[in-house]
């Protein structure tokens, strides 16, 4: 079957420019969750949802960024006003039961 | 903190040679993950191990628990090229709803394996 897809792979966008990354789980798994990974560093937790609800944003770094799943399917994770320091690879992950996470291949992101 | 600590930061071994690497953690957990970094297959699950287990086995993984040291280890047996990568250790962080868990990742061992 399928894995976790994740478009763009990559994406190189202006400072100050809007983007959107999309995720799209695995089928059937009801959580979906979001990661910013930098350079030599372990992946850093962003936002879960159960379904179409949020279940937990508080690893989102400001108001700046904002992800939504209204189908309880596909996500789309947003950030406005794209600063320098926003350049990561963003991974998103999917789980069936809550243990083990499905990641996808991700998404660089590079603001110049 | 929840966030595991691995060592060492990076490994380099010989094929066939075994390699271990340990994670450390502060808090109390329910479980802990290991996970595998590589450039061909990005960010995968290797072995879940619960706080009332002290060891699993997966193929060439073995991996120990010992939560009154609040200490993890992975081993990985008879080394291949292929295992050459980045492990993480993953811990759930609270608050844990049912059917989802957000994981906290450690930084890493970088795993080299020298042909």
């Amino acid at each position: 079957g399928a894995g976790v897809s994740q478009t763009p792979s990559n994406k190189v966008t202006e400072k100050g420019k809007y983007v959107e990354l999309r995720c799209d789980p695995i089928s059937g798994h009801t959580a979906l969750y979001w990661y910013r990974q930098s350079l030599g560093q372990g992946p850093e937790f962003l936002i879960y949802f159960q379904g179409t609800g949020a279940a937990d944003d508080s690893g989102l770094p400001n108001d700046r960024f904002f992800a939504v799943r209204p189908e309880g399917s596909v996500s789309t994770l947003k950030i406005q006003r794209t600063e320098r320091g926003d350049s990561a690879v963003y991974l998103c992950a999917s789980s069936l039961n809550g243990d083990e996470q499905y990641f996808g291949p991700g998404t660089r992101l590079t603001v110049t | 903190s929840q966030q595991g600590e691995e060592d060492p930061q990076a490994l380099s071994i010989q094929e066939g040679e075994n390699a271990t690497m340990n994670c450390s953690y502060k808090t109390s957990i329910n479980n802990l993950q290991w996970y595998r970094q590589n450039s061909g297959r990005g960010l995968v699950h290797l072995i879940l191990i619960r706080s009332n287990e002290r060891e699993k086995h997966s193929g060439r993984l073995r991996v120990t628990l010992d939560t009154s040291k609040k200490s993890s280890s992975l081993l990985i047996t008879a080394s291949r090229a292929a295992d050459t990568a980045s492990y993480f250790c993953a811990l759930p962080r609270r608050p844990i709803i049912q059917g989802a868990q957000k994981l906290v990742f450690g930084q890493g061992t970088r795993l080299t394996i020298n042909p």
